[in-house]
This record gives structure tokens, sequence and C-alpha cells, in this order.
């Protein structure tokens, strides 16, 4: 699986925008990106996931590069509860038990302040 | 909503004894994890299970075992505990079908373990 680089940590005021980038130069083509998070003391919770085109759910808007090289996860309306480590995972999409599983890095600290 | 039960939120034994953290998922999902998580290391993975009494070795097995005797329950057995596992340990669930496209783990809350 592709290695990811994310910053490790990023502020972002109430309300605003928070704009989380992820770099994966290393990616190849049938590899997915995804996005997680994880509250203190809680465990990772799923937010969005995409291949090629830009994907948006009601969490988040998933912004991958032309050349697939880099994305960005997209917070629209920050609020104070969206302060969280936030991961971005590559991972191949295949069929198979051992592919089916994710490797987390460090991930970004987003502190959201009011 | 899928609900994914750890047995313990905290945990403290003592070097040497077996210790036995249990996992139960309700969506009769067929993959199963389990993540151990250090502060600077991130999330690992341990050891998984594609299905009932499969199991697969992850990134960081040495030093535990799994047991998956029923589909929505996964075991993480530690045989002799040390002190170098203590940590938050995280259990998973996935759909195999859509776990293939989707990417999507349900956590639990997470155990953590202090082994003095």
């Amino acid at each position: 699986d592709a290695k990811t680089t994310q910053p490790t940590s990023m502020d972002c005021a109430e309300g605003r925008a928070a704009n989380l980038p992820c770099n994966h130069s290393t990616i190849s083509g049938n590899e997915y990106v995804y996005w997680y998070r994880q509250i203190h003391s809680q465990g990772p919770q799923y937010i969005i996931h995409g291949l090629k085109n830009n994907e948006t759910n009601e969490m988040a808007s998933l912004i991958i590069t032309e050349d697939r090289k880099s994305s960005t996860l997209i917070l629209p309306h920050a609020t104070l509860r969206d302060t969280a480590v936030y991961y971005c995972i590559v991972r191949v999409g295949a069929l198979g038990g051992a592919t089916n599983k994710l490797i987390f890095g460090t991930g970004t600290l987003l502190a959201v302040q009011p | 909503d899928v609900k994914v039960t750890q047995s313990s939120r905290y945990l403290v034994k003592r070097t040497g004894e077996k210790v036995f953290l249990e996992c139960v998922q309700d969506m009769d999902h067929e993959n199963m994890f389990w993540y151990r998580q250090d502060p600077g290391l991130g999330l690992r993975l341990i050891y998984f299970s594609y299905d009932v009494k499969m199991k697969e070795k992850g990134d960081i097995p040495e030093g535990y075992s799994v047991s998956r005797e029923k589909k929505e329950r996964f075991s993480l057995i530690l045989e002799s505990a040390s002190t170098n596992q203590t940590s938050m340990y995280l259990c998973a669930s996935s759909l195999f079908v859509l776990a293939v496209y989707t990417g999507e783990l349900f956590f639990g809350e997470g155990s953590r373990l202090t082994v003095l």
C-alpha cells in the first residue's frame, strides 16, 4: 500500500472550512484514498473515500488531484466537535482477505478554535 | 447502526498474566480486526480474520494470538502480558463485499490495557 504524508497538526476557526491535505505520491492506479477521523477517547470513524473523482457526503468533501498524487479533505463548516485526528489512507480495492486491511499512519490533529 | 462492543474499557494486569480482550459485532460482518494504538505510532494492525476460524497476521503479531470461533466474536489473547503491551487496543469489523469497495471499518470504543 502507498505511503501517505500528512501535516502533524492544523488549526481552524469555528464555522470556517477546514482543508486537510494528504500526499500520496506513490499511489498506484487501483489504490483508493480513504479518510477516517478519531475523536479523543473514541475509536476511528469512517468519513469518505474515492478513487479518481471528487466525492461528497454529509460529512465532508474529498478532492483528488488529476495525477492522484495528493488529496484534500474539506470540512465545509468546522465545529468544535470536529476537533480530532484525521487519517488519510490509501488501499488497494481488490478482493481477498489479505487486502482487506487498512494501514493507519499518525494522522493530522485538527484543532477547531472558538 | 453497526455496533462493535469491546468487553472492557480499562484493564490493569500484572506481568506474566494471561489477558483476554473480547470483541463482539452485531452486523454479521465477515471481517474483524485488532489494532493497537500508541502515541506517535498511530494504529498498527495485530491480527485480522476474514471468516470463522480463519486468521492472518498483521504487522505486529508477536506476543499475541487470536480466536474466532463464532462469526460475531473475535478475541485477542496475550499469553503472558508484558509491560511493552501497555496500550490502547481497538477492535474493528467490516462487511466483506462492501469493504472491498468502501473500506469502511466500524471500530469499538477501545480497551486501554495497563501491564504493571
